[in-house]
């Protein structure tokens, strides 16, 4: 079935430090690729997706590229801010029928000023 | 812009005990979603509904019940709280199932069983 696994947490960087969080998956097919961000207190919410391979999603100066030939999509941010500190999940929805989001099992970035 | 609303935020039950945590949302979706959020790990579906009158169980429906009587309304139903359902609950919504198609959370309930 499939899978998502994100590197081992959690992580702490100072501000302005440069970011990566990794996340590979197992799918069959051309799954759609997502990461999304839960801050303290609240929901989960989309921070980007990406729908087919070499596509790169980008928000708030986030960006994570496809990449079928390694099977990853890791987040990257080159200068993180304290309000960046959340809890951060790599999400694949695979392409068969009424296939549901598969989520890893987030990793908790907390960024020191 | 409420989205999806779920209520009640926190709650405390006893063991054995019942209760449903209400979602709504208001942005004419389809589909809804149940999921429950363990302590490090990521998030597990319950239940899903493709529309109203439809229900499928997700990967762990064991102890939860579902109804989808109306577009907007998707509640989930504990009957007999046991301690391994401790957990964060969130309803989620989406217009179409469909690859690339953005789900929607709501808060989330905390929900604690003693």
């Amino acid at each position: 079935g499939d899978s998502v696994t994100q590197m081992e947490g959690p992580v702490t960087l100072s501000e302005e430090a440069f970011l990566t969080i990794n996340c590979t998956y197992t799918a069959t097919g051309y799954p759609s690729l997502f990461w999304y961000v839960q801050y303290p207190g609240e929901g989960l919410q989309l921070l980007l997706k990406a729908t087919k391979a070499d596509d790169k999603g980008s928000n708030k100066g986030f960006e994570a590229t496809y990449r079928k030939e390694t099977t990853s999509f890791h987040l990257e941010k080159g200068s993180v801010q304290v309000s960046d500190s959340a809890v951060y999940f790599c999400a694949l929805r695979g392409t068969g029928a009424n296939s549901k989001l598969t989520f890893g099992k987030g990793i908790t970035l907390s960024v020191r000023p | 812009n409420a989205g999806v609303t779920q209520t009640p935020k926190f709650r405390i039950l006893k063991i054995g005990q019942s209760m449903t945590l209400q979602c709504t949302q208001d942005m004419n979706h389809n589909y809804m979603y149940w999921y429950r959020q363990d302590p490090g790990m990521g998030l597990k579906l319950i239940y899903y509904s493709v529309g109203a009158g439809i229900t499928d169980k997700g990967e762990v429906p064991n102890g939860y019940n579902v109804s989808r009587s109306t577009t907007e309304d998707f509640p989930l139903r504990l009957e007999l709280a046991a301690p391994s359902q401790t957990s964060v609950y969130f309803c989620a919504s989406s217009y179409h199932d469909r690859v690339g198609n953005t789900i929607y959370f709501g808060e989330g309930s905390w929900l604690t069983v003693v």
